[in-house]
């Protein structure tokens, strides 16, 4: 069956740098879009990007642009997001999607990033 | 960017009623509308893409309707293991704007 496992989370200071893998089983990875979006504590889903396919396209949210990056290893079936210059702002779970928006049918359980000094 | 604004913010029903929770878009998304149910502790699911279009393996109790700015979730007989928090999402364009939830208990 279908599984998204995530690592990488953490405490991190502001400012700082952590990278997010996501571990794809189950299905043909190659064959789909990857996104990542995000929940603070005790509030609301936050889309952050998605990815193509071939990596050929990827896309952010405008608070992340700049700073986040997102990647793939299609012989891995691995998803990737580096987070660089972190801010309190981006303490959240981050939870690995396969697919990019309606087709977002199987979700991790999520991986809790904490930026705080 | 595109506001998605969800009613109620949250619910009280009993078991067997009819649960109504609206989306509405800040401007007209044709039916790029998903609906997505997260239950404490566990993998947040797919519920209805489309606007309308039921995910496979969700129960028929859920429908989804509308196009352009207002859409509908509608649970038709509430059971217990529907307390959740329900989300749309617009995916017509990015970013991909979430409504603010809305959580479902029973009364």
């Amino acid at each position: 069956q279908v599984q998204l496992v995530e690592s990488g989370g953490g405490l991190v200071k502001p400012g700082g740098s952590l990278r997010l893998s996501c571990a794809a089983s189950g299905f043909t990875f190659s064959d789909y879009y990857m996104s990542w979006i995000r929940q603070a504590p005790g509030k609301g889903l936050d889309w952050v990007s998605y990815i193509s396919t071939t990596s050929t396209y990827t896309t952010y949210a405008d608070s992340v642009k700049g700073r986040f990056t997102i990647s793939r290893d299609n012989v891995k079936n691995s998803l990737f997001l580096q987070m660089n210059s972190l801010r309190a702002e981006d303490t959240a779970v981050y939870y690995c999607v396969r697919g990019s928006g309606g087709n977002s049918d199987y979700w991790g359980q999520g991986t809790l990033v904490t930026v705080s000094s | 960017d595109i506001q998605m604004t969800q009613s109620p913010s949250s619910l009280s029903a009993s078991v067997g009623d009819r649960v109504t929770i609206t989306c509405r878009a800040s401007q007209g998304i044709s039916n790029y509308l998903a609906w997505y149910q997260q239950k404490p502790g566990k993998v947040i699911k797919l519920l209805i893409h489309g606007a309308s279009t039921l995910q496979s393996g969700v129960p028929s109790r859920f429908s989804g309707s509308g196009s352009g700015t207002d859409f509908t979730l509608i649970i038709s007989s509430l059971q217990p293991e529907d307390v959740a928090t329900y989300y749309c999402q617009n995916y017509n364009s990015v970013p991909l704007t979430f409504g603010g939830g809305t959580k479902v208990e029973i009364k």
